[in-house]
């Protein structure tokens, strides 16, 4: 089954850790993207990437990090300079010729 | 700067009850528009893409419109598995770089027996 596949489900941490979210597709598409949901907002857009090696901030991209060696992964770090990391995360992606973007199951993240 | 805004926030219905949700966006050049459903901590199941006012798409119970400064959603007949929040959000001109996307806060719907 092709499809998006993040892990792990739910993740704890401690102030002042540094965490990595899981994102790996395998529906060949070429952009991958990092959301966070809060409750009662929208989704708002942290990092994307549009090719291998090759990523751009997003409207919130203050405390995090992504790397993109592999089409078929866009991990995302939570570094201690986040503030409120506590949120729920959604990692999605796009086919090079469609705009519509697919989301994963999410991560939910709680600091300790 | 570029916004969406969905109305209502909640939407309590009972089933068979028809009804609408609404997306307004402001107007700086619309690229595209699309309607998600997203359950209880799950992520976001694509619906819908519209990209020019007068266009409808449907899906079951759903119904989707656009005209140049919002959208609606139709939900016709409404039954319990409905029950979900609906995510709109807006492909603008001006940060088409990317193919990013500005959602809008949701409609959280709930249909009752």
């Amino acid at each position: 089954d092709g499809g998006i596949t993040q892990s792990p489900k739910y993740l704890f941490r401690k102030e002042g850790q540094n965490v990595t979210l899981s994102c790996e597709q395998n529906l060949n598409h070429d952009a991958m993207y990092w959301y966070r949901q809060d409750p009662g907002q929208g989704l708002r857009l942290i990092y994307y990437s549009q090719i291998v090696n090759d990523f751009q901030k997003g409207d919130i991209a203050e405390g995090y990090s992504v790397s993109r060696e592999k089409k078929e992964s866009f991990p995302l770090t939570v570094t201690s300079a986040q503030k409120n990391p506590t949120a729920f995360y959604l990692c999605a992606s796009r086919s090079g010729q469609h705009n519509e973007q697919f989301f994963g199951p999410g991560t939910r993240l709680t600091v300790l | 700067e570029d916004q969406v805004t969905q109305s209502p926030e909640a939407l309590r219905l009972q089933e068979g009850e028809s009804s609408s949700l609404n997306c307004s966006y402001t107007v700086s050049g619309l690229r595209g528009l699309f309607w998600y459903r997203q359950d209880p901590g799950k992520g976001p199941e694509f619906l819908f893409t519209l990209y020019s006012a007068g266009e409808e798409k449907e899906k079951e119970r759903l119904k989707a419109t656009l005209t140049k400064k919002e959208s609606f959603l139709h939900i016709t007949a409404p039954k319990p598995e409905d029950s979900a929040t609906y995510l709109c959000a807006v492909q603008f001109m001006i940060k088409a770089a990317g193919n990013k996307l500005t959602f809008g806060g949701g409609t959280r719907v709930l249909v009752k027996p």
